[in-house]
This record gives C-alpha cells, sequence and structure tokens, in this order.
C-alpha cells in the first residue's frame, strides 16, 4: 500500500545544531507540505512544494529550508535549531489541489530543543 | 490574515450523547475539510464540502458547509468511545495556492463509556 513515512519519529537535539526531518511518500504525488502543530496554533503551514525543484514558503518559514529533488521525498532542515521550534511537525502530501482533495500526513516527527 | 475558529476547544460527553462542532470565519472559503486526529498519528480527512449549503453525512456524522460559505459545523449523533480524537477544520482560500490551506486550532472530544 502506498503511504507517507517519516522518520526520526522523535529527536532531541541543542540549539544552535542543524536538524534534517525526512519525509517520503510513495503515492507519486505532486504536491508536499510540511507543518507545525503546537498547543494554541493548530496545524501551521512552513513550507510547501508542487514538484521536483519547485519549494514554497508557508506561514511559519523563518529559520526552516526545504529541497524537492525527486517526487517522494521532502526533507525539512532547521539550519539552527531554536526552543521555539520544539514542537510536532507534519508531512503531508497530495495528488491535487490540497484544498479540494485530500492531504495524506505522516505520523509526525516529534522535535525537542533543549 | 484569514481565521478559522473552532469552538468548543474541549468537549467532555458520555457515551450516547450527541454534540455539534463549529467552524467559523469572517472569510469566504472556496472549500471546508474536516480532519479527525488521534493521539501520536496525523490527522486524516473525513470530508471535504464545497458547495453553500452542502450537507453531508458518514454514517453518525453530520457535515454542513454554511450557505456563505463561511462557517461549517459537524453533529455526530450518539457518540461512541471510537470517536475520541482531536477534530480539525481546514479551510481552501479562493485565489489562493494549492499550499493555502488555512486550519483550525482543534476540537478536543473525549467520550466515556
Amino acid at each position: 500500500d502506498a503511504e507517507i513515512t517519516q522518520s526520526p519519529r522523535h529527536k532531541i537535539t541543542e540549539t544552535g545544531r542543524q536538524v534534517t526531518l525526512a519525509c517520503h511518500q510513495t503515492w507519486n504525488h505532486n504536491n508536499m507540505f510540511w507543518y507545525r502543530q503546537d498547543l494554541g496554533h493548530g496545524l501551521r503551514l512552513i513550507h510547501y512544494s508542487y514538484g521536483v525543484q519547485d519549494t514554497n514558503k508557508g506561514e511559519v518559514s523563518d529559520g526552516y529550508s526545504v529541497s524537492r529533488s525527486n517526487t517522494e521525498d521532502l526533507p525539512l532542515t532547521l539550519e539552527s535549531a531554536a526552543s521555539s521550534q520544539t514542537s510536532v511537525y507534519f508531512c503531508a502530501s497530495s495528488r491535487g489541489q490540497a484544498s479540494t482533495g485530500e492531504l495524506f500526513f505522516g505520523e509526525g516527527s516529534r522535535l525537542t530543543v533543549l | 490574515t484569514q481565521l478559522l475558529e473552532q469552538s468548543p476547544q474541549f468537549l467532555s460527553i458520555q457515551e450516547g450523547e450527541n454534540l455539534t462542532v463549529y467552524c467559523n470565519s469572517s472569510s469566504v472559503f472556496s472549500s471546508l475539510q474536516w480532519y479527525r486526529q488521534e493521539p501520536g498519528e496525523g490527522p486524516v480527512l473525513l470530508v471535504t464540502v464545497v458547495t453553500g449549503g452542502e450537507v453531508k453525512k458518514l454514517k453518525r456524522l453530520t457535515f454542513q458547509f454554511g450557505d456563505a460559505r463561511k462557517d461549517s459545523s459537524l453533529h455526530i449523533t450518539a457518540a461512541q468511545p471510537g470517536d475520541t480524537g482531536l477534530y480539525l477544520c481546514a479551510g481552501g482560500q479562493y485565489g489562493g495556492s494549492q499550499g493555502n490551506l488555512i486550519f483550525g486550532k482543534g476540537t478536543k472530544l473525549s467520550v466515556k463509556p
């Protein structure tokens, strides 16, 4: 069955370190998204991609970057982790437009920055 | 900035009771989606409504999109413990890119046996 997987599921890091969260989907979806979920804020969009070599900033993109070298993967990099980036991160993909189609979410990556 | 307000934030009820969750905005949306999220997992789509006034039913769940496309409701009849979870509404923005799906903060539902 097609799926979307995130790794690692849990990570603890220190302030200032670079961290990369992996996201891999086997649906062959063109559209991929990264969200963070925090108490009191819900799901907020960090970056998204419509296809290979395409990346776009979302609502809360400062301090994050993504790259799309193939259809299956959209890794999220925190260049210099900050305590404010402690959160649960969700990757998602969709075949068509997210607003009228379906977002398929991964199980999440819980990141703690000490 | 478009916002989606969900109410109530928390809801704890007994098995068999009925409940309604609301999703409201001052903005007009092209579509409205409802997701359910269980602890330790990602959200899963329940339904998408795209037409003002549209009503969709999914077993004991009834979803309605407001006539003006600014609000939506989720009604659960005879709630069961398996309905426990975080319910999220998400609005599609007119003229926005595919990335512009705005999520509400969620309603955490607990159904006690």
